[in-house]
């Protein structure tokens, strides 16, 4: 099947720093790419999200980037706190209907 | 407004045994997809189905199938369990591209 490659597969900040997490994708057809982040006994949680018609999304301390001519997005969090810290996966849509692809996670460790 | 939620939380089977997991969506929303969590793998689409017709379907054996009923809720199904089956299975409801995922259900075999 199609695929979404994330990296880093695991990134350490210190409290203030800023991370970025990459991922590329190869799914012409995906148009819309979301960012779950995931703690530890608990489902994803739908953070940011990005449609393809958009080229950037922020909120608050997240912000998302898209280049469909390459077929990349990144996730960047400015300030982070250790409450940060969890997996963060990126997902592409596949061709038709809701279903995602997901990217293997970020292990994000943010220490005081 | 209430989330998803997944039935069992918790479940232990032994090898060649079948196993069927719940999915109560969001109210109002109509598709729920479902997907395999494991170390290895990762998280991995299994399918998605939508008014009560499955609409995209993973890159997984037979052995799992599943369906959804008039009110939204789905259940999946797994025969003839293997070891390699054990995984957290984890529901998810869209009413649009957003999905919400459930706590999951974690599946042990023995």
């Amino acid at each position: 099947g199609e695929n979404v490659e994330q990296h880093p597969s695991t990134l350490s900040v210190q409290e203030g720093d800023s991370a970025v997490i990459k991922c590329t994708y190869s799914d012409s057809a995906s148009n819309y790419f979301p960012w779950y982040k995931q703690e530890l006994g608990k489902g994803p949680q739908l953070i940011i999200d990005i449609r393809s018609n958009v080229g950037e999304k922020k909120d608050q301390r997240i912000a998302v980037t898209l280049n469909k001519t390459a077929k990349h997005f990144s996730l960047h969090i400015t300030e982070t706190q250790p409450e940060d810290s969890a997996v963060y996966f990126c997902a592409a849509s596949i061709n038709s209907g809701y279903a995602l692809n997901f990217g293997k996670g970020t292990s994000l460790l943010v220490t005081p | 407004k209430a989330g998803v939620t997944q039935t069992p939380r918790y479940l232990i089977k032994t090898r060649g045994q079948q196993v069927t997991l719940s999915c109560s969506p969001i109210s109002g929303h109509r598709s729920v997809s479902w997907y395999q969590q494991t170390p290895g793998q990762g998280l991995q689409f299994l399918f998605e189905y939508f008014s009560e017709t499955q609409r995209n379907k993973g890159n997984f054996p037979g052995r799992f199938s599943g369906r959804q009923f008039s009110n939204s809720r789905s259940e999946m199904n797994v025969s003839t369990l293997e070891l390699g089956d054990s995984a957290l299975y984890l529901c998810a409801s869209s009413l649009d591209f957003e999905q919400f995922f459930g706590p999951g259900t974690r599946l042990t075999v023995l």
